[in-house]
């Protein structure tokens, strides 16, 4: 699977956008973006994932530059649960097995 | 709908102590499983994975052992625990087949904590 370089921190205020950028350079055709976090001490949360096209759901929007090489998650109006550690993974879309890789991922901070 | 359990929630053990994790999951037939492992301060390191009962398939060599004696139970062990096997441990699961354009994508239990004295 491709690699991601991710920023390890960000701030954003509550009630704002945060715009969480990933650059995943040597994706190849076949592999989605995808996005999950992690509030402390739980689980990863499913966000969204893309392959070429935006999408945006009831938590997120995922905007995919058109030589997708990288990718920017945005969570419209930022509330103090945001906060957590976001993770930008790229991997092969497999019909049986398949793995996903974690980096170490955003931490996100949202300011009250 | 589907849900993941994932038990003991929070674990201390003492070094050269066996372990036994458990995951069940509800609502779905012969997932794809998952055991992952999150060191303090770094990502998630795939550990071992499962396809259907009896196939394990292990990422990393390590002293862990996993089993998948039923469809939608995943079970993390070792015989004898080492300091370095403290982490957090993430059990995963994901439907067979099917592909991302159709929504799959791999869904994470809460965790168990490990910390080994």
């Amino acid at each position: 699977d491709a690699k991601t370089t991710q920023p390890t921190s960000m701030d954003c205020a509550e009630g704002r956008a945060a715009n969480l950028p990933c650059n995943h350079s040597t994706i190849s055709g076949n592999e989605y973006v995808y996005w999950y976090r992690q509030i402390h001490s739980q689980g990863p949360q499913y966000i969204i994932h893309g392959l070429k096209n935006n999408e945006t759901n009831e938590m997120a929007s995922l905007i995919i530059t058109e030589d997708r090489k990288s990718s920017t998650l945005i969570l419209p109006h930022a509330t103090l649960r945001d906060t957590a550690v976001y993770y930008c993974i790229v991997r092969v879309a497999n019909f049986g097995n398949e793995k996903l890789t974690f980096g170490t991922g955003t931490r996100l901070t949202i300011i009250p | 709908s589907q849900t993941i359990h994932q038990w003991p929630a929070t674990l201390v053990q003492p070094v050269g102590s066996p372990l036994s994790l458990e995951c069940t999951v509800e609502g779905t037939s012969n997932p794809n499983l998952y055991w992952y492992r999150q060191a303090a301060g770094r990502g998630l390191q795939l550990l071992f994975y499962s396809v259907g009962i009896g196939q394990i398939s292990s990422e990393v060599p390590q002293n862990l052992s996993a089993s998948r004696p039923q469809d939608r139970q995943f079970i993390l062990s070792s015989k004898k625990l080492l300091l370095s096997d403290s982490g957090f441990y993430l059990c995963a699961w994901k439907r067979a087949g099917g592909s991302p354009s159709s929504g799959n994508t791999i869904y994470f239990g809460e965790g168990s904590w490990l910390t080994v004295v």
